[in-house]
């Protein structure tokens, strides 16, 4: 089976740094995802990991570890509109385009 | 490239009904997969279509189904409805097979079952 855990909420401040993490643990990992899903909208892309290290880009960056089934999403420069749902998902070898998802982080930006 | 497009945005039926939902995918992609997202239990996988036949499907009972036409546009039905059908179902469309292939996703319906 596949088990996914990253918090449930997180406050933050504008011009901050935040960093969310995201765990599991699966049998064929073949890449995690990083999704930012505003209230009422649709899930939109941000960062694509398959390889160990950090992925940068612009305000966003995205680390893996595989061997610690570990990934965070860091957030620079935080600002009033980052307040969104942030959702870790994982796809696995022999799965075609399935991605399953963790219950996502709801991070509340504060002026 | 117009979006994801999924129709219609918002549904309410009641128990028992049946609710038929459709997507059209970017031009161009292929892959058609369904979610279906709910404060309890977040996202979760339904089922991905590639060139008209079911690839891959999650655990959900048999009165959640789908099909995908010739054009890659898919339609999702749901049977016998139950009050903990209300969710919101989102259509990520790929635009091929397997390794790493980014999903983009519509809008997506939101069904409440009253």
């Amino acid at each position: 089976g596949q088990n996914i855990d990253q918090p449930t909420e997180m406050t933050a401040t504008e011009g901050a740094i935040v960093q969310i993490n995201c765990t599991y643990q699966t049998s064929g990992f073949n890449g995690l995802f990083w999704y930012q899903q505003h209230a009422g909208e649709a899930p939109t892309f941000l960062s694509y990991n398959v390889l160990d290290g950090l992925e940068e880009k612009g305000r966003f960056s995205s680390f893996l570890s595989r061997s610690k089934g570990y990934s965070y999403l860091l957030l620079k420069e935080l600002q009033m509109k980052d307040s969104a749902s942030y959702l870790c998902a994982v796809s696995k070898d022999n799965a075609g385009n399935m991605l399953t998802f963790g219950g996502g982080t709801r991070l509340m930006v504060k002026p | 490239k117009a979006g994801v497009t999924q129709t219609p945005r918002y549904l309410i039926k009641t128990r028992g009904q049946q609710v038929t939902l459709s997507c059209s995918p970017i031009s161009g992609h292929r892959s058609v997969s369904w979610y279906q997202q709910t404060p309890g239990q977040g996202l979760q996988f339904l089922f991905e279509y590639f060139s008209e036949t079911q690839r891959n499907k999650g655990n959900f009972p048999g009165r959640f189904s789908g099909r995908q036409f010739s054009n890659s546009r898919s339609e999702m039905n749901v049977s016998t409805l139950e009050l903990g059908d209300s969710a919101l179902y989102l259509c990520a469309s790929t635009l091929g097979l397997g390794f790493a292939n980014l999903q983009f996703f519509g809008p997506g319906t939101r069904l409440t079952v009253l």
